[in-house]
């Protein structure tokens, strides 16, 4: 199977902790991006990367969250000192979209998602 | 601030009718417009996608329209199946042509309901 994977699948952590998930995109796929989903809303953006580099951060991504991608391959996101509003369905996407390559297509904005990582703050 | 909204939290169809999932936006720079569909346990999956150029884009039992200047579009699924219950997201994006986002905006989602 070729598509998104993320780990862990569940984490439960204390308040206070920190955790680290992990996302590996669909391969060659340039474009990553992180969201978060709470019990009945859609998914709410966090960041996304082109490649190594961080393009964009959502005001949602407080000081205690941190993305990387660093050999423009997998991806972590990092909570410190967590709480419990930071329970959520964590989910990670990739696209094979590149910065300038104009399109008036709306599929190849299509992102492939994966299974998600749900994290319980106690 | 909803910038795209799904009034309907839930919608029961019989199986072999016409189902119908609504979504508003109010955001002018939204150029793109994706459906996605999402089961239990599992992340959101592609189902079909339309431009601000385009009135209409079908692929298959689903048909999805835009109103650009009603900021309306819709998602139908004709006939509607037993397996296409499943919670619904309409997406939005700017696109980066004049420099806007290329994130996803999710509308809360409308949970479908076929009944055989």
């Amino acid at each position: 199977d070729t598509g998104v994977s993320q780990d862990p699948r569940h984490k439960i952590t204390k308040r206070g902790q920190n955790v680290t998930f992990r996302c590996d995109p669909i391969s060659e796929h340039n474009r990553l991006y992180w969201y978060r989903q709470t019990l009945g809303q859609g998914p709410e953006f966090l960041t996304y990367f082109q490649n190594e580099a961080q393009l964009e951060k959502s005001r949602l991504l407080s000081d205690r969250f941190s993305a990387e991608r660093p050999k423009g391959s997998f991806s972590t996101l990092e909570i410190q000192r967590t709480e419990q509003g930071d329970s959520a369905m964590y989910l990670c996407a990739s696209s094979p979209r590149t910065s300038g390559r104009p399109t008036t297509s709306a599929a190849a904005y299509e992102q492939y998602f994966g299974p998600g990582t749900r994290l319980t703050v106690t | 601030d909803q910038q795209v909204k799904q009034n309907s939290p839930s919608l029961s169809v019989q199986e072999g009718r016409i189902s119908i999932l609504n979504c508003d936006y109010t955001n002018s720079m939204f150029d793109y417009f994706l459906w996605y569909k999402k089961y239990p346990a599992e992340g959101p999956t592609f189902l079909i996608s339309i431009s601000s150029i385009k009135d209409k884009n079908e692929d298959g039992r689903f048909t999805v329209f835009l109103n650009k200047s009603a900021k309306h579009l819709s998602l139908h699924i004709v006939p509607s199946q037993p397996g296409d219950s499943a919670v619904y997201f309409c997406a939005a994006s700017e696109g980066e042509a004049q420099g806007g986002s290329e994130k996803l905006v999710f509308g809360k989602g409308t949970k479908l309901t076929v009944n055989p």
